[in-house]
């Protein structure tokens, strides 16, 4: 069975600390994995995009890595803000089906 | 602001009863894609049209329709609503199909079953 699996569940940190959000999945093959930042009550706005050739993928403070053979992903945020508090989505897209497959996310919390 | 708009923003209606969410996307995107997130729950995708024509199906009910239309916009039809339909109902649009092409959400429906 397709899924995507996110860790942890829910995060919280000090504003200004670095932390990193994992993703795992069985997906296969796969068109591209997406990290979505949804704030509560609203869409999700996307973060970076990476083909299964790409490895790492940066958008400002925030920098997206892609193993593969492992089929591991994980989001690097840097320097929290108050405003990074949200929960953070995996969506990997079938190549088979088109399908995109998302994970339950991870809720962030920073704290001042 | 995504450029995607979708209406209403809140919708409160009773058990069996029907309605239909409208999406327009952005400007020049030819995919529209559904998507249902429930309270606490993740994001589920529904189903995805390209260019007037159904592309990917997800976990959509049979209770459940969408379309396309030549000018591009989207309905998304529930009837036979029950209480567990409540939910956030998400559109987005991209210029492509699911390749690495951005997608952009809208603000969503809020659908309250009672």
């Amino acid at each position: 069975k397709n899924q995507v699996e996110q860790s942890p569940q829910s995060l919280i940190i000090l504003e200004g600390k670095n932390c990193t959000l994992q993703c795992n999945y069985t997906v296969s093959p796969f068109s591209n994995l997406r990290w979505y930042k949804q704030d509560t009550g609203r869409g999700p706005v996307s973060l970076t995009i990476m083909t299964f050739s790409e490895n790492t993928k940066s958008n400002g403070r925030y920098t997206a890595t892609l193993d593969a053979d492992t089929k591991q992903s994980s989001l690097h945020i840097t320097a929290s803000q108050l405003s990074d508090s949200a929960s953070y989505i995996c969506v990997v897209v079938s190549s088979n089906t088109g399908k995109l497959i998302f994970g339950q996310g991870t809720t962030l919390q920073v704290k001042p | 602001d995504s450029g995607v708009t979708q209406t209403p923003k809140h919708l409160i209606t009773a058990t069996g009863q029907r309605v239909t969410l409208r999406c327009s996307p952005r400007s020049g995107d030819l995919s529209v894609y559904w998507y249902q997130q429930s309270l606490d729950q993740g994001l589920q995708f529904l189903i995805q049209y390209y260019n007037g024509e159904e592309r990917a199906k997800g976990n959509i009910l049979e209770r459940f329709s969408a379309q396309q239309f030549p000018d591009l916009h989207s309905e998304l039809n529930l009837s036979s609503l029950e209480l567990g339909d409540s939910a956030l109902y998400f559109c987005a649009s991209s210029a492509g199909l699911p390749g690495p092409y951005e997608q952009y959400f809208g603000p969503g429906t809020r659908l309250t079953v009672t």
